[in-house]
């Protein structure tokens, strides 16, 4: 079955410097790729999405990048602030529509 | 425009009590999901519904059941709660494509002693 790996140990970056997520994938290959960010006590919310044929994908301060012959996508927030500190989540759409999500990476960016 | 709305917040259940949790959307979202959150473990998808009148599996749906008799409702029922399913519980909708964006709830937090 499809498969979503995320680095499930936090991320701990210093504020200004450029936190940089990884996602990877298994065993299918999503026509689109999407990010979401996660608050304590809160669902998740969307960020961005970027399609197979998009190398990558700009909004603000978030960069993603869809390798597809890797299998990987980059999550990157540049000149980090200690809002940002989140839980980010990847997730597609797998072969049967359903959405799947990875188990998330929590970022800490400390002042 | 209230989005995806879940009710309740925060539910403490007693092993074999049955309970249902509500999710309603007013986005005319065909598409709804409900999704269970444990540390570690990610978003875990229990049941989903493609429109009213129809639902299907998702990775982890022992335990619960779900019904869709409209497009604004998609209820989660436990029948006989354990602590196993002590979780937070998320529902979602969204509208038709591969390239749509979740839209999710507050969540529920249930505990099952």
């Amino acid at each position: 079955s499809q498969k979503i790996e995320q680095n499930s140990e936090a991320l701990n970056i210093q504020e200004g410097k450029t936190a940089t997520l990884t996602c990877n994938y298994t065993n299918y290959s999503p026509a689109y790729l999407q990010w979401y960010r996660q608050d304590p006590g809160r669902g998740p919310v969307f960020l961005l999405l970027i399609r197979e044929n998009e190398k990558e994908k700009r909004k603000e301060r978030l960069k993603v990048t869809f390798d597809t012959t890797l299998k990987q996508s980059l999550f990157h927030i540049t000149a980090s602030q200690p809002a940002d500190s989140a839980t980010y989540l990847c997730a597609f759409y797998n072969q049967g529509g359903k959405l799947i999500f990875g188990q998330g990476t929590e970022l800490s960016v400390k002042p | 425009n209230a989005g995806v709305t879940q009710t309740p917040k925060f539910q403490v259940l007693k092993t074999g009590q049955s309970m249902t949790l509500q999710c309603a959307q007013d986005m005319n979202h065909e598409y709804m999901s409900w999704y269970r959150q444990d540390p570690g473990m990610g978003l875990r998808l229990i049941h989903y519904s493609v429109g009213a009148g129809i639902t299907d599996q998702g990775e982890v749906p022992n335990g619960y059941n779900v019904s869709r008799s409209t497009t604004e409702d998609f209820p989660l029922r436990l029948l006989s709660a354990a602590p196993s399913q002590t979780s937070v519980y998320f529902c979602a909708s969204r509208g038709q494509g591969r390239n749509t964006e979740a839209f999710f709830g507050q969540g529920t937090r249930l505990t099952v002693v």
